[in-house]
């Protein structure tokens, strides 16, 4: 059965700075790989979808990366802000998706 | 379009009640998974359907727990009796892909279940 872990399971970082958040999986046979971010009380937003042939997708100041070979994929978040501060999951797909427990997000002002 | 639609957003209820939940997929997907959210167990699949039927149910915790979804815009999770043990966010998604579990997944905003 797939396996996905996310490391740290929370990080606080002063405003201004670039962080990189960690998702390592064991099965490399996936087709793609998505990243979400998740606001208290709230539902699961879609951030990236890094298909199984690509190595990285950008959007804004989010830069996601995969290594299927190595069952890795890193969100880099560029100038960190107060608002970037949430739970950021990623989910390898299979044959269904596969979550990690997620990474907190605290960017201090 | 308005996205993934749950309902109720909070529910408040006393054990041995029946509690249904109510999701509205994206118009055009064809699958639809329910999951529930705790924080001791994180993100867990209970079920999902494609093209309206269901292909796994193995994450619905036991009997007490069914889920159906009659046509492609309407699907229901059905807790009865409830526990609570069952107090969690429940959270409805969908995602089409050309009959392969690989496009984008788009979450609902939840429906927060509290059993008394």
């Amino acid at each position: 059965k797939q396996e996905v872990t996310q490391i740290p399971a929370a990080l606080s970082v002063p405003e201004g700075e670039n962080l990189v958040l960690n998702c390592s999986f064991t099965d490399s046979a996936i087709y793609n790989l998505q990243w979400f971010r998740q606001d208290p009380g709230k539902g699961l937003t879609s951030l990236l979808l890094i298909q199984s042939s690509q190595r990285e997708q950008t959007s804004g100041r989010l830069n996601a990366s995969l290594d299927k070979s190595s069952g890795r994929s890193t969100l880099y978040i560029a100038a960190s802000q107060p608002g970037d501060s949430a739970t950021y999951l990623c989910a390898v797909v299979g044959n269904q998706f596969y979550f990690g427990t997620g990474t907190s997000l605290t960017v201090i002002p | 379009d308005a996205g993934v639609i749950q309902s109720p957003r909070h529910e408040v209820t006393e054990m041995g009640q029946e509690v249904t939940l109510r999701c509205k997929p994206i118009s055009g997907h064809d699958y639809l998974f329910w999951y529930r959210q705790t924080m001791m167990r994180g993100l867990e699949l209970l079920i999902y359907f494609n093209n309206n039927v269901p292909i796994d149910d193995s994450g619905m915790p036991e009997d007490r727990f069914s889920a159906k979804m009659p046509n492609a815009s309407f699907s229901t999770l059905k807790i009865q009796p409830s526990e609570p043990r069952d107090s969690a966010v429940y959270f409805c998604a969908s995602s089409s892909n050309r009959g392969r579990v690989t496009g984008e997944l788009f979450f609902g905003e939840g429906s927060r279940l509290t059993v008394l």
